[in-house]
């Protein structure tokens, strides 16, 4: 089965820095999700992305395909921000496998 | 349009116990799959129901079993509960169990 991993593994941030988030793929994935997990414990979508850029306000994330890894850019942190970020994709038998995670802190 | 929801939140058990936990998929969706994920770790497929049958199992032993109503709402079962069945369950819901899979807030298992 596909193997998934993420770095950096830990990221300690001051509110308003930038950052970039890294997820690499052992064989390729016809599609890719990007998840923040909560302190609660919830996984919070953030993108479905199988291929090309997205945005969504200050989060933005590029999957290249055929280079089997995708990229979350967090711009202007906020300590909201805080927390796990996982990344995850298919097998081939649709079940998503997730990397181990970075999880990210964020000060004031 | 109403989310993933899990029932019960929080559960503390005793090893040998049994378990079932809960699960509501998002409206329009027919798929539910379920994820153990341990502490520190990301989380690990459980097995997934597509249409009210299984599709799909991942590295875990017969003791997890689960079921899919008509609704397309999903049980967990576990049996001869272990300590290391302590985690966070997450189920997660999609359309035809290859796209975009939306999870609920979990369910964390204690087992003393």
């Amino acid at each position: 089965g596909i193997q998934v991993e993420q770095s950096p593994p830990d990221l300690i941030l001051q509110e308003g820095a930038n950052s970039t988030l890294r997820c690499n793929f052992s064989d390729s994935v016809n599609n890719l999700q990007w998840f923040h997990q909560n302190p609660w414990g919830q996984l919070i979508n953030l993108f479905y992305i199988p291929s090309g850029t997205k945005q969504n306000g200050r989060l933005s994330a590029t999957t290249v395909a055929t280079e089997r890894y995708s990229l979350l850019y967090i711009s202007s942190s906020q300590t909201t921000d805080s927390g796990v970020y996982f990344c995850a994709g298919p097998d081939n038998t649709d079940k998503l496998i997730f990397g181990t995670g970075t999880r990210l802190q964020v000060f004031p | 349009e109403t989310g993933v929801t899990q029932s019960p939140t929080h559960l503390i058990k005793t090893r040998g116990q049994q378990v079932t936990l809960r699960c509501s998929s998002q409206s329009g969706h027919n798929t539910v799959s379920w994820y153990q994920q341990a502490l520190g770790q990301g989380p690990q497929f459980i097995f997934q129901y597509y249409r009210e049958e299984e599709n799909g199992r991942g590295n875990f032993p017969p003791r997890f079993s689960g079921l899919q109503f008509p609704n397309y709402s999903s049980e967990l079962n576990v049996n001869a509960l272990e300590l290391d069945d302590s985690a966070l369950y997450l189920c997660a819901s999609s359309l035809d169990g290859h796209n975009e899979q939306f999870f609920g807030p979990g369910t964390r298992l204690t087992v003393l």
